[in-house]
């Protein structure tokens, strides 16, 4: 079946720095990512769309310039998180839309454990 | 209000129980149901779609009832390997793919 990935699985940072993550569509193209964020304990929340070749679309609340998104080609989304500070700490998962005929599916990473000391 | 809710539980059964799942969305306007599962510390994965009409899928079986803004999940025989959180999920409103999660309710069964 389709593969989403995602890099790095797990980082443990210093507060102030900033860390960037990767979502990758392995075996098919996806003109549409999300990114979603966890806190323990919590459900998945939708932080923002992105969107290949244009400016992903945040969830009200999310700040577009500490979560910067970048969809530069059908296969890669990458979320940076600018300034890390310990509230970011969460676990932090990507999803693509598979858009051909008959799927229509979204497959979700592995996901992105971020801590921030 | 939130969007999806569910009971968080957690459900304690034994092997070979019957366990059933409600959720209840407040978007009318919101197209496509399912089912996901969480185990710990891992990424949602995809158990099954809800239509309408029900579906079946071996032990599992969703309904959506749309007046009530309704959705089910009946697990039969359950077993050790079914423990994990079960996640309630909607799209948010026509055309719109990005996915609305409830909490889940975590399920444990016991030998």
């Amino acid at each position: 079946g389709a593969v989403v990935s995602q890099h790095p699985s797990r980082v443990i940072c210093k507060s102030g720095t900033s860390v960037k993550i990767e979502c990758r569509s392995l075996d098919f193209q996806a003109t549409t990512m999300f990114w979603y964020r966890q806190f323990p304990k919590q459900s998945l929340m939708l932080m923002a769309t992105s969107n290949e070749g244009s400016k992903a679309t945040y969830e009200q609340g999310v700040e577009k310039d500490k979560f910067l998104i970048n969809h530069a080609s059908l296969t890669l989304s990458t979320l940076t998180v600018t300034s890390a500070h310990p509230e970011d700490s969460s676990f932090y998962i990507c999803s693509a839309r598979d858009e051909r005929p008959d799927t229509d599916t979204q497959y979700f990473g592995p996901g992105t454990r971020l801590t921030v000391l | 209000r939130k969007e999806v809710e569910q009971d968080p539980g957690p459900f304690n059964v034994p092997e070979g129980a019957t366990v059933a799942f409600n959720c209840t969305y407040s978007n009318s306007a919101s197209q496509s149901f399912f089912w996901y599962r969480q185990d710990c510390r891992k990424e949602p994965k995809l158990l099954m779609s809800v239509y309408s009409s029900g579906n079946e899928d071996g032990r599992f079986t969703a309904q959506l009832n749309r007046a009530s803004q309704y959705i089910s999940l009946l697990i039969r025989d359950s077993k050790l390997s079914d423990s994990a959180t079960y996640l309630c999920v909607v799209t948010r409103q026509p055309g719109r793919r990005a996915l609305t999660f409830g909490s889940g309710t975590r399920l444990q069964v016991q030998p």
